[in-house]
C-alpha cells in the first residue's frame, strides 16, 4: 500500500530535550515536506526537500532541522524543543513533476512540549 | 503578499442539502488550485485540483469545484451533503511561477453536516 508513515503519532516531552520525528514514504517520491498545523493558521511549511541531500527552508523553519540522506526518509529534528513548538505535524511527499503534483500526507504527529 | 482565504471558519449544512465551501486567492499569474480534506485524527487527503481546461473540476466522494478566474475563486461544492462529509477542508494554491513547488494554504473550513 502506497503511504506516508510518521512516528511517533503522539509525543509529550519537556523543554530542551532533543527529539526526532521520522517520516518515510514508499512511493519513490522526490519531493518531501514538513508542515505544522495550528488552529486558525492552516498549514505552514517548515522545511522541504526536492531530492536526496537537497533541503530548503519553508515559512517557519526556526527551531527545526531536517536531513534527506535517503530518498524515502525525511526526519524532522527539534534540537531544543520549546512550548511554542507544541503543534500537529504532518509530513507529505509527491513526485517532483511540477507545481501541479498532488501531495500525499502522513497521519500526523501530535507534539506537546511542556 | 500571496494568500489564500477561506472566509468561513465553519459551515453548517443539513444532510441532503447542497454545500459550498468558499475559497478565494490572491496569487499572481495562473496558479494551480487544490482542495484537501482532513477527517478527525487523520492526515490530509487530496480531493481535487484545477490545472487547466474546464472550469468545473470533479473530484473524490462526489465533490466538485468551480474555478472562476475573474473572481479569483475556487469554491468547493457538493449537490447533496452526507453526514460523513463532516471534516476540515483546506484550499491550497500553487503559483506556477514559483520555483520550489510550495503551496499556499488557506486556514481551513470546518464542515458540519447535521442529520
Amino acid at each position: 500500500e502506497a503511504q506516508v508513515t510518521q512516528n511517533p503519532r503522539y509525543l509529550i516531552t519537556v523543554t530542551g530535550k532533543k527529539l526526532t520525528v521520522t517520516c518515510s514514504q514508499n512511493m519513490n517520491h522526490e519531493y518531501m515536506s514538513w508542515y505544522r498545523q495550528d488552529p486558525g493558521l492552516g498549514l505552514r511549511q517548515i522545511y522541504y526537500s526536492m531530492n536526496v541531500e537537497v533541503t530548503d527552508k519553508g515559512d517557519v523553519p526556526e527551531g527545526y532541522k531536517v536531513s534527506r540522506k535517503e530518498k524515502r526518509n525525511f526526519p524532522l529534528i527539534l534540537e531544543s524543543p520549546s512550548p511554542n513548538q507544541t503543534s500537529l505535524y504532518f509530513c507529505a511527499s509527491s513526485f517532483a513533476g511540477g507545481f501541479q503534483e498532488t501531495q500525499y500526507f502522513g497521519p500526523g504527529t501530535r507534539l506537546l512540549v511542556l | 503578499a500571496q494568500s489564500v482565504a477561506q472566509p468561513e471558519d465553519q459551515v453548517n449544512v443539513a444532510e441532503g442539502n447542497p454545500l459550498t465551501v468558499k475559497c478565494t486567492y490572491s496569487v499572481s499569474g495562473n496558479p494551480y488550485l487544490f482542495w484537501y480534506v482532513q477527517y478527525p485524527n487523520r492526515g490530509l487527503q487530496f480531493l481535487l485540483k484545477y490545472i487547466t481546461g474546464d472550469n468545473l473540476v470533479k473530484g473524490s466522494y462526489g465533490f466538485e469545484a468551480e474555478f472562476n478566474k475573474s473572481q479569483t475563486s475556487f469554491h468547493l461544492k457538493k449537490p447533496s451533503a452526507l453526514v460523513s462529509d463532516s471534516a476540515l477542508y483546506f484550499c491550497a494554491v500553487s503559483p506556477r511561477e514559483d520555483s520550489n513547488y510550495q503551496l499556499i494554504w488557506g486556514a481551513g473550513t470546518k464542515l458540519i453536516i447535521k442529520p
